[in-house]
């Protein structure tokens, strides 16, 4: 079946640590997303990417970096620069630039303990 | 500041009953409007959207309304039932944001049995 895959689904990772995130869709998408989900908030965005090896930052990427070496494949790494990591993370894609629906995975629960 | 805001963080209904989900926008360039359904430790799930050429958008028992003049869209479930009970999320686009969607800090609608 064809959709969005993120992993782990929850992570522990120690103060000082970077830690990534995997994403991989099978949906032969052009564009995708990184989302955090905080309590009592929307989701912001952290980067983006509209084609192979182009990304962009978002609204909060600092302390975030991304790469995109293949079309399925959208890492996200939460570096130590992150000053207050411990979030739900969301994935997502999209089949074209410009408006339209995103499509999401099921999300990553990180804790910085 | 705030381009998509929706006011209520949460909604009781009971089953049966219509529910009514709000959301305001500052941005008058936003084109196209979504709704988006997400439970808890899940990634979001479109429901329904509209473009801003239109005022009223129906799927089943989901209908979306938009008023440009006042820069408000709502959506409506009739009826509820209690699987509808979840957050739902409003989001914005516009032509060249390169699908970058805004998204509202979210309503938690509950409907009661």
């Amino acid at each position: 079946d064809g959709g969005i895959t993120q992993s782990p689904k929850y992570l522990f990772r120690k103060e000082g640590q970077n830690v990534t995130l995997s994403c991989e869709q099978n949906l032969n998408h052009d564009a995708m997303y990184w989302y955090r989900q905080d309590p009592g908030q929307g989701l912001r965005l952290i980067y983006y990417s509209q084609i192979v090896n182009d990304f962009q930052k978002g609204d909060i990427a600092e302390g975030y970096s991304v790469s995109r070496e293949k079309k399925e494949s959208f890492p996200l790494t939460v570096t130590s620069a992150q000053k207050n990591p411990t979030a739900f993370y969301l994935c997502a894609s999209t089949i074209a630039r410009g408006a339209g629906e995103l499509f999401f995975g099921e999300g990553s629960r990180l804790t910085v303990l | 500041d705030q381009q998509v805001k929706q006011n209520s963080p949460s909604l009781s209904v009971q089953e049966g009953r219509i529910s009514i989900l709000n959301c305001d926008y500052t941005n008058s360039m936003f084109d196209y409007f979504l709704w988006y359904k997400k439970y808890p430790a899940e990634g979001p799930t479109f429901l329904i959207s509209i473009s801003s050429i239109k005022d009223k958008n129906e799927d089943g028992r989901f209908t979306v309304f938009l008023n440009k003049s006042a820069k408000h869209l709502s959506l409506h479930i009739v009826p509820s039932q209690p699987g509808d009970s979840a957050v739902y999320f409003c989001a914005a686009s516009f032509s060249g944001s390169q699908g970058n969607l805004i998204f509202g800090k979210g309503t938690k609608l509950s409907v009661k049995p």
